[in-house]
């Protein structure tokens, strides 16, 4: 079936190491997105891409960047890890490979959940 | 800036029961609405979805949902709950006319179903 697949779904990581959070799909989506959750709270966006154009929300800190080498993988780095980063981080992709609206259904990955000791 | 509220925080209802859950949102333009359902264990997914046409949707298991612009609401009902309902409901929005744009989501409902 194609899917939103993310490693690993558990991540431990220490504070101040830089941990990679990755996601695949083989829905051949043009635009893949991360979120970030908190407990109780909603999914909030850090970043798109829309195809190679990279589109960083103004409130995501510096610490958070992502990769997109290819159009079915997208990598988030997080560099230094601090105690408030803990939080499950949802991938999720939608359109088509010629584009994508607005209106388009976004799929989401299982998540992978952080803790920062 | 955009915002959705879900007032319902968490519901408890027995089966059978008829469920309605609240969405409210804030942006004056053109909005697509969306309702995502995240079953224990599993991964978010769209129960249903509006953007234009008919403000009554319907979606996947039995749910619909009713866009009242003047309301700014896109609530979710279904007539009889079923204990496969037990999940977090949440309801997001967009701004319509655009290639792309981040869904603004709420903060969730969770809802119980007990049999």
């Amino acid at each position: 079936d194609a899917m939103v697949i993310q490693n690993p779904r558990y991540q431990v990581t220490q504070f101040g190491k830089p941990v990679t959070l990755s996601c695949s799909q083989t829905l051949n989506h043009n635009v893949m997105y991360w979120y970030q959750q908190k407990s109780s709270q909603a999914p909030k966006l850090l970043f798109h891409y829309y195809d190679k154009d990279f589109n960083n929300e103004a409130d995501t800190p510096d610490n958070f960047q992502s990769r997109r080498p290819n159009t079915s993988f997208c990598f988030l780095d997080i560099r230094s890890p601090g105690l408030g980063d803990a939080a499950m981080y949802l991938c999720a992709t939608s359109g088509g490979l010629a584009g994508g609206t607005s209106t388009d259904t976004q799929y989401f990955g299982p998540g992978t959940r952080l803790t920062v000791l | 800036a955009q915002s959705v509220s879900q007032h319902n925080h968490h519901v408890i209802l027995s089966e059978a029961a008829s469920l309605e859950l609240g969405c409210n949102y804030s942006y004056g333009g053109t909005v697509n609405l969306f309702w995502y359902v995240q079953y224990p264990g599993q991964h978010l997914q769209l129960l249903l979805k509006y953007f234009s046409g008919d403000p009554l949707v319907k979606g996947i298991k039995g749910f619909e949902a009713e866009f009242i612009k003047s309301k700014f609401s896109f609530n979710l009902r279904k007539p009889s709950v079923q204990w496969s309902d037990t999940a977090e409901y949440f309801c997001a929005v967009n701004r319509g006319n655009y290639n792309t744009d981040k869904l603004i989501f709420g903060t969730g409902t969770r809802l119980q179903v007990f049999p």
